[in-house]
């Protein structure tokens, strides 16, 4: 199992373009998470959805950030427009529940970069 | 609302020196503690689960509820220790809340 695949792994862009970043979790998982990671704030937790339902998106920064989930398999997260505070790395992470004895699996993160 | 607080943004140790790693909790019922660890260009992974008290590469961790506290500890460092380290938190049914991370260097 390759785990939780994001993808792309490295994004660079211009402020006032959108990017769309992706996540497939692991097989059978019904948690999936999008965290934001900077030096600052360490790691925040955007959003998380169960059965591919939205259950708390508190934690998206603003409008400009949206997030959905089609289907069990697939993820995605979009900033538009973007900005350079937007820099960071983005994870994505799933689980088979919230509760204490499901571990969080997380993908590699995109870096992502807003000049 | 409940959070995690890690003191040290980064600790510097010597190689075969003991560890500890802070952790403080701000929360009234009872939690479930965990430490996470990102090696440098690996994925951040579960570490250790306070409820398993296990110990995990030669780190334990203790939740002292009289304190609020759940510090990472090492008797002795290694090298290969290096990473960066996240508390999270979990309260009931509500996904797990992170430190914002400390980053220990071991020297050789």
């Amino acid at each position: 199992d390759a785990g939780v695949i994001q993808s792309p792994r490295h994004e660079v862009t211009e402020m006032g373009q959108e990017v769309t970043l992706r996540c497939k979790p692991i097989s059978g998982h019904d948690y999936l998470f999008w965290y934001r990671q900077t030096m600052m704030r360490g790691l925040e937790l955007l959003i998380y959805f169960n059965n591919n339902v939205p259950i708390d998106d508190s934690g998206m920064p603003e409008d400009r950030f949206s997030a959905k989930m089609p289907n069990a398999s697939f993820s995605t997260l979009k900033i538009q427009p973007s900005e350079p505070r937007d820099s960071a790395v983005y994870f994505c992470a799933s689980s088979l529940g919230v509760q204490t004895y499901n571990e969080q699996f997380f993908g590699p993160g995109t870096r992502l970069t807003v000049l | 609302a409940q959070r995690v607080t890690q003191p040290e943004k980064l600790l510097s140790v010597f190689k075969g020196a003991p560890v500890e790693l802070k952790c403080n909790y701000s929360y009234s019922g009872s939690p479930e503690l965990f430490w996470y660890v990102q090696y440098s260009r690996q994925r951040l992974q579960l570490l250790l689960r306070h409820i398993s008290r296990e110990s995990i590469k030669g780190f334990t961790a203790d939740l002292n509820k009289g304190e609020t506290s759940f510090h990472l500890k090492k008797p002795f460092a290694q090298e290969e220790d290096s990473a960066m380290y996240y508390c999270a938190l979990i309260r009931g049914n509500t996904p797990l809340v992170f430190g914002k991370g400390t980053r220990l260097s071991v020297i050789a």
